[in-house]
């Protein structure tokens, strides 16, 4: 299947600071990407929707502007958490189409800890 | 609302065969996913059915019957290796995806 990378795989920042991830299809243009966050022994929850060079859709209750997420290019997607607390940490998990009919390959995942 | 409803948790023996089931409520339907997801790790893709049937791949196989919204993954012969949370997703008329809360898979020796 198709690879998409997610960077870095974990991070440990300070409280107050921002952190930022990446997600990258490698070998396929992404016209959709998604992030999820998933706390310990839940199941995935969608944070926010982006299309290739327009503003990302958030879910209900999700901050636009603590995280913020730009998808300037056919093969990136950036999630920023500004000002990190440590209730953000979480498991940020990022998915990537290439179509609106097929499936979405998962990055290996980001593991946040805000101490 | 869109609903997707899928057991919260299995047992199963290595070696034999367990059914997942998973039943949903959609606007509109565009195909049906089935993922696999160690703890701790990304989904990994399973299968995809948009028509009804069955699709068998390899130990793995997963059914649709889409007028009763209705989808079960199948697996045979377990191995240790097996135990994880597996997802059922739908995309819906606007293609997005829909996500069960997943079960969690133990297998016992």
């Amino acid at each position: 299947g198709a690879v998409v990378s997610q960077h870095p795989s974990w991070v440990i920042c300070k409280s107050g600071t921002s952190v930022k991830i990446e997600c990258r299809s490698l070998d396929f243009q992404a016209t959709t990407m998604f992030w999820y966050r998933q706390f310990p022994k839940q199941s995935l929850m969608l944070m926010a929707t982006s299309n290739e060079g327009s503003k990302a859709t958030y879910e209900q209750g999700v901050e636009k502007d603590k995280f913020l997420i730009n998808h300037a290019s056919l093969t990136l997607s950036t999630l920023t958490v500004t000002s990190a607390h440590p209730e953000d940490s979480s498991f940020y998990i990022c998915s990537a189409r290439a179509g609106t009919d097929t499936e979405a390959f998962f990055g290996q995942g980001t593991r946040l800890t805000v101490v | 609302g869109q609903n997707i409803d899928q057991p919260t948790e299995m047992t199963a023996t290595e070696g034999a065969i367990v059914q997942i089931n998973c039943t949903y409520q959609t606007s509109g339907f565009n195909g049906l996913f089935w993922y696999q997801q160690h703890a701790g790790e990304a989904p990994t893709f399973l299968s995809y059915n948009v028509l009804d049937g069955l699709e068998e791949k390899g130990r793995f196989s997963s059914f649709l019957s889409r007028s009763k919204g209705y989808s079960y993954l199948l697996l045979k012969e377990l191995q240790m290796k097996d135990s994880a949370s597996y997802l059922c997703a739908v995309m819906d008329s606007n293609y997005q995806l829909i996500w069960g809360a997943g079960t969690k898979l133990i297998i016992k020796p």
